[in-house]
């Protein structure tokens, strides 16, 4: 069975700094996407980045780029200028041609 | 209304009510998901359709009854709930079919259940 498994329950960052949320995931398929999603305190579970697995090139929205490591099945999202909108819980997801397999989720504060 | 919506948003009911909470998605998707999220668990996957047809239910318990009359509207059928089933009620949506490749799901609002 594919497990996610993020080891960070929590972060803090200064506003305008730089941070980086780590995920490791465990799974036998070569075909598989890799998300990061948001949940604000209004609890909308918001898609912020997507990897597909057979993509060498790391995915990038805006301020969130994504580290995918596949070798060590790692995927790390970082936040750049973190603003005060960014606060909430992430959660890394895993998604192969069945469920959708989620984390335990990190809650990141950002400090103004 | 774009994406993908929940009604109602909040919602108290005792244990003796009958209620339905309502999902839809304007996205032309053809799978739709309930999951549970409780206080301090991961996120559960209760159901899955895949073009009206369930797909899978993870031993959820019978007092949760889905129905999905289209590939745009699901529903979550509650009767004789426990306190226990308190907890957000999260829908999603994907384009593509169940079980034959990954696809990316879009979530809804929730709805958040507060059993008495």
């Amino acid at each position: 069975a594919q497990t996610v498994t993020q080891s960070q329950p929590e972060m803090s960052v200064q506003e305008a700094e730089t941070v980086t949320l780590s995920c490791t995931y465990d799974t036998s398929e070569s075909d598989y996407y890799l998300f990061w999603y948001k949940q604000p305190p209004s609890r909308q579970m918001i898609l912020v980045i997507r990897q597909e697995a057979y993509k060498q090139q790391n995915a990038t929205e805006n301020r969130f780029s994504v580290n995918f490591q596949k070798a060590a099945k790692s995927f790390s999202l970082k936040i750049s200028d973190s603003q005060l909108g960014d606060a909430a819980m992430y959660f890394c997801a895993y998604q192969g041609a069945q469920k959708l397999v989620f984390g335990q989720g990190t809650r990141l504060t950002i400090n103004p | 209304e774009t994406g993908v919506t929940q009604t109602p948003r909040h919602l108290v009911m005792g244990m003796t009510n009958k209620k339905s909470l309502k999902c839809e998605q304007h996205l032309g998707h053809n799978a739709m998901y309930w999951y549970k999220q409780s206080a301090k668990k991961p996120l559960e996957l209760m159901f899955v359709y895949s073009l009206e047809e369930r797909v899978e239910n993870n031993s959820v318990p019978s007092r949760f009854s889905p129905e999905c009359p289209n590939s745009s509207h699901l529903f979550l059928h509650l009767h004789t709930l426990q306190p226990e089933d308190s907890a957000l009620y999260l829908c999603a949506s994907s384009l593509g079919f169940v079980g034959v490749a990954p696809d990316t799901q879009y979530f809804g609002p929730g709805t958040r259940l507060t059993v008495l």
